[in-house]
């Protein structure tokens, strides 16, 4: 089945620790983006990409960082950096360049920090 | 910002009623989208309207789009047990973010 696979489900990190986030699409998707969501609130984009090779920063992507090598693929690392990343990540692919169009979610990861 | 707001923050209903969730937002948009996230899940879509419809439908669900108002509407008709969830406005302008709201967190009682 098509879809957005995101690993681990779960992750705890210890203080001054990178991690990566894992995000695997087979819809054949140009864009791919990172959002995170904490308790009762909305999504806040981290980072996107809308071809292989190129991504631009979101509203929140101090502490973050993102890669791009191939189409089906864009992980997140939270760096050091990030000072509270304590929360859900989701990735999410769409059809549509130019930041228009459906969205296709994972599953989520969780990350929380020790 | 053209950010989406969601109006109630928490609705509780019971099995059989229809549930009723607004969305406001503040600058001008291509499409207005609507998705639904159980908890600890994924965000699923639901439905996607576009600035120049005004009302459209997929099965139990009406979403209406007034854009005079900035304002959009999710009704859910027959309610039942599995749809409790959180719901979420999300609007895009061509060359922009997307924008989610906080979400309304539904509750349907058996």
């Amino acid at each position: 089945d098509g879809g957005i696979t995101q690993s681990p489900k779960y992750l705890f990190r210890k203080e001054g620790q990178n991690v990566t986030l894992s995000c695997e699409q087979n819809l054949n998707h140009d864009a791919m983006y990172w959002y995170r969501q904490d308790p009762g609130q909305g999504l806040r984009l981290i980072y996107y990409s809308q071809i292989v090779n190129d991504f631009q920063k979101g509203d929140i992507a101090e502490g973050y960082s993102v890669s791009r090598e191939k189409k089906e693929s864009f992980p997140l690392t939270v760096t050091s950096a990030q000072k509270n990343p304590t929360a859900f990540y989701l990735c999410a692919s769409s059809l549509m360049t130019g930041l228009t169009g459906e969205l296709f979610f994972g599953e989520g990861s969780r990350l929380t920090v020790l | 910002s053209q950010q989406g707001e969601e109006d109630p923050q928490a609705l509780s209903i019971q099995e059989g009623e229809n549930a009723t969730m607004n969305c406001s937002y503040k600058t001008s948009i291509n499409n207005l989208q609507w998705y639904r996230q159980n908890s600890g899940r994924g965000l699923v879509h639901l439905i996607l309207i576009r600035s120049n419809e005004r009302e459209k439908h997929s099965g139990r669900l009406r979403v209406t789009l007034d854009t005079s108002k900035k304002s959009s509407s999710l009704l859910i008709t027959a309610s039942r047990a599995a749809d409790t969830a959180s719901y979420f406005c999300a609007t895009d302008k061509l060359g922009q973010n997307f924008v989610f709201g906080p979400g309304t967190r539904l509750s349907v009682l058996p």
